[in-house]
């Protein structure tokens, strides 16, 4: 069983306003990465990391920003939210190499109005 | 990345057997993965297969890999009304630290 934690699980907030989503794992994953999934289910890697203070752009161009700051921890920050941003943000972690488990947090739902 | 193709809609009766078909598009992929999402949960990883190996079975599932097609499919024996759900097709990326590049997701629906 995966140990990876995503908070809050659901956010409502108004344009304009500054948030960060938090994502934690406990398993020692080198890796981590966050993905958006869109109204339609689709996924998109926006940001990913292979360890303490790497971070690295994802396929899906998009306005937040991470950090990488511990192992255990990848946050998600939104300066300045819009109603584009309204999603689901699913954390997921790996080890290290060509480890093949990425396991999923159970992800933050947006919704901005 | 570039588009994995799934079939959006697969409807089963209970008991039968479900097949989701996949076709990938980097042939340098290392893994290939299912993975299932209920309705407001996370995805779940159901299943992966390293890209040298044509099947893998594990309980219910059966996964079927042409390499030289890029063709992936996931069959489900018994199929359960537990099953519903959406379904997705993955390939890892190797220039981006093995994240993973999904299909559009098959929503399967078992009636009983």
């Amino acid at each position: 069983e995966a140990d990876i934690y995503q908070t809050p699980r659901y956010l409502v907030i108004g344009t304009g306003k500054k948030i960060t989503l938090e994502c934690s794992q406990t398993m020692g994953h080198d890796k981590m990465y966050w993905y958006q999934q869109d109204p339609g289910m689709e996924l998109h890697l926006i940001h990913y990391s292979y360890g303490v203070n790497s971070t690295e752009k994802g396929d899906l161009s998009s306005e937040s920003t991470v950090s990488r700051i511990r192992t255990e921890h990848f946050p998600l920050t939104l300066e300045s939210a819009r109603p584009s941003h309204t999603s689901q943000y699913l954390c997921a972690s790996s080890e290290s190499g060509q480890a093949p488990e990425q396991y999923f947090g159970p992800g933050t739902r947006l919704t901005v109005t | 990345g570039e588009d994995v193709e799934q079939s959006l809609f697969l409807s089963v009766r209970e008991g039968d057997s479900s097949v989701i078909n996949c076709t990938y598009t980097d042939s340098s992929s290392t893994y290939l993965y299912w993975y299932k999402q209920e309705p407001g949960a996370g995805l779940q990883l159901l299943t992966y297969i390293f890209s040298n190996m044509d099947m893998k079975q594990d309980q219910r599932l059966t996964v079927l890999l042409n390499k030289k097609d890029k063709h992936l499919s996931l069959r489900i024996a018994d199929t359960q009304t537990g099953d519903s759900a959406i379904y997705f097709c993955a390939e890892s990326l190797l220039n981006s630290g093995y994240a993973l590049n999904f299909g559009k997701g098959t929503s399967l629906l078992v009636t009983p």
